[in-house]
């Protein structure tokens, strides 16, 4: 496996209170995403990074808030979590080969986070 | 914006007998598609994939078939084993950009 890990990897917390979830890679990839992924929907992309301080949306984004001050390091934050936050959240990473072609996206081991 | 349709969504067959699952995606800017293959509670991984300038790949039992005209890829297993049940994703990526669109899985039940 990829230099993959994230923190907490289980977490429960009550609506309303804000989450903070951990990617941290050791591969020093350039690209760093958030999935969540829910029965029946697959893996949704929720943020992406294409380098330090450099964001974007994915499909899934509302409610949802991201920051990568460090290359290694990429962080989801929910400001307020909500019952329909109840996810497994998966951070990936992937770099680019040959100088112009993104290689392969390497998955984390998830968070499974539980809002009540 | 992109868009992947994965079929079956559950898939049973006997060990020893192939699976075959397919994915259709609408951007004919599609250059890039993986698979990847998920057990109970692990992460998703990789398992193989094949860009837009080849028709075929094969990994051992493994092998990934591209028709771009189509705009549809399937994953083949073959001489399945009962390790090989699992979630199976495929997805794609475009050509301008690194973000990976997944289909919504296909479970694949291998009976002994």
């Amino acid at each position: 496996d990829a230099g993959i890990t994230q923190s907490p990897r289980h977490k429960v917390t009550e609506t309303g209170t804000p989450v903070t979830l951990r990617c941290h890679q050791t591969e020093n990839h350039r690209y760093m995403y958030w999935y969540r992924q829910d029965p029946g929907h697959g893996l949704r992309l929720i943020h992406y990074s294409y380098g330090v301080k450099d964001t974007d949306k994915g499909e899934v984004s509302d409610g949802y808030s991201v920051s990568r001050s460090k290359t290694e390091d990429f962080l989801l934050t929910l400001e307020s979590a909500t019952s329909s936050q109840t996810s497994v959240y998966f951070c990936a990473i992937s770099e680019l080969i040959r100088g112009w072609s993104v290689g392969e996206q390497y998955f984390g081991p998830g968070t499974r986070l539980t809002v009540t | 914006g992109e868009n992947v349709e994965q079929h079956p969504s559950t898939l049973s067959v006997q060990e020893g007998d192939s699976a075959v699952i397919k994915c259709t995606y609408s951007d004919s800017a599609s250059n890039y598609f993986p698979w990847y293959k998920q057990e109970l509670g692990k992460r998703p991984q990789l398992i193989i994939d094949i860009r837009s300038n080849v028709g075929e790949k094969k990994d051992q039992r493994i092998a990934v078939t591209l028709n771009k005209t189509a705009k549809h890829f399937s994953l083949h297993i073959t001489e399945t084993q009962p390790e090989d049940s699992a979630v199976y994703f495929c997805a794609i990526r475009g050509g301008s950009n690194y973000k990976l669109t997944f289909g919504k899985g296909t479970l694949l039940t291998v009976n002994p």
